[in-house]
């Protein structure tokens, strides 16, 4: 029952391309707030992978790219590497809560 | 680039109360938000609200409202979650995190286990 929707999981076999979604509403992602995604290894904290929709700190390699478009968002991962195995949340802004910040469900990436 | 050190694992009775530190080091603490985000065992991130460390402000989410308290203490660079009125399902990693200023939590703490049980 998060705000955003991510699908639970994905997977690819190495130097594939796989895409994740983030769908949110007219209250967060459709209402022009950005989407930022974060990475996540088992027992460890997230690290920010992209903010403001399509940004990567540095040492993001650049195999990770977003995009946004109307209520939905989405993280891409290009050749596909066995590091990559982990998960992915998308988080955003939501208007209709009081300065809320809103988090996908997280998806696991697994890689074949 | 800074760094946000959390406090060591808790275990705690129904019905009590657990307070986790975060202490932050290589940027000045009331320069930016703290936020902290819980995630129980095997679920996805839960946001539990931010205080500004400059003016003590805080916002915390309907769900809870009355149970949680962010304090900071700025002489030692310090911000606090207290969450009271402990269940079972309080269960979870607490995490706080920085917020660059522009909604993105840039630096993360380690996380703090919290753990709820008779």
């Amino acid at each position: 029952q998060s705000v955003l929707t991510q699908p639970p999981s994905v997977s690819g076999a190495p130097g594939q391309k796989v895409t994740i979604s983030c769908t949110g509403s007219s209250s967060n992602i459709g209402a022009g707030f950005a989407v930022h995604w974060y990475q996540q290894f088992p027992a460890t904290a997230p690290k920010l992978l992209i903010y403001a929709n399509t940004n990567r700190p540095s040492g993001v390699p650049d195999r990770f790219s977003g995009s946004k478009s109307g209520a939905s968002a989405s993280l891409a991962i290009t050749g596909l590497q066995a590091e990559d195995e982990a998960d992915y949340y998308c988080q955003s802004y939501d208007i209709s809560l009081s300065d809320s910040r809103v988090f996908g469900g997280g998806t696991k990436l697994t890689v074949l | 680039q800074g760094q946000l050190v959390q406090s060591g694992a808790e275990v705690k009775k129904p019905g009590a109360s657990v307070k986790v530190s975060c202490k932050a080091s290589g940027y000045t603490l009331t320069d930016n938000f703290v936020h902290w985000v819980r995630q129980a065992p095997g679920q996805g991130l839960e946001w539990m609200g931010w205080i500004n460390p400059n003016s003590g402000a805080t916002n915390y989410p309907q769900r809870f409202q009355g149970r949680v308290t962010m304090t900071r203490d700025t002489s030692i660079s310090t911000a606090y979650m207290e969450l009271t009125r402990l269940r079972s399902d309080d269960t979870a990693v607490y995490f706080c995190a920085r917020e660059d200023g522009n909604e993105v939590f840039d630096i993360w703490g380690q996380g703090t286990m919290v753990t709820v049980s008779s």
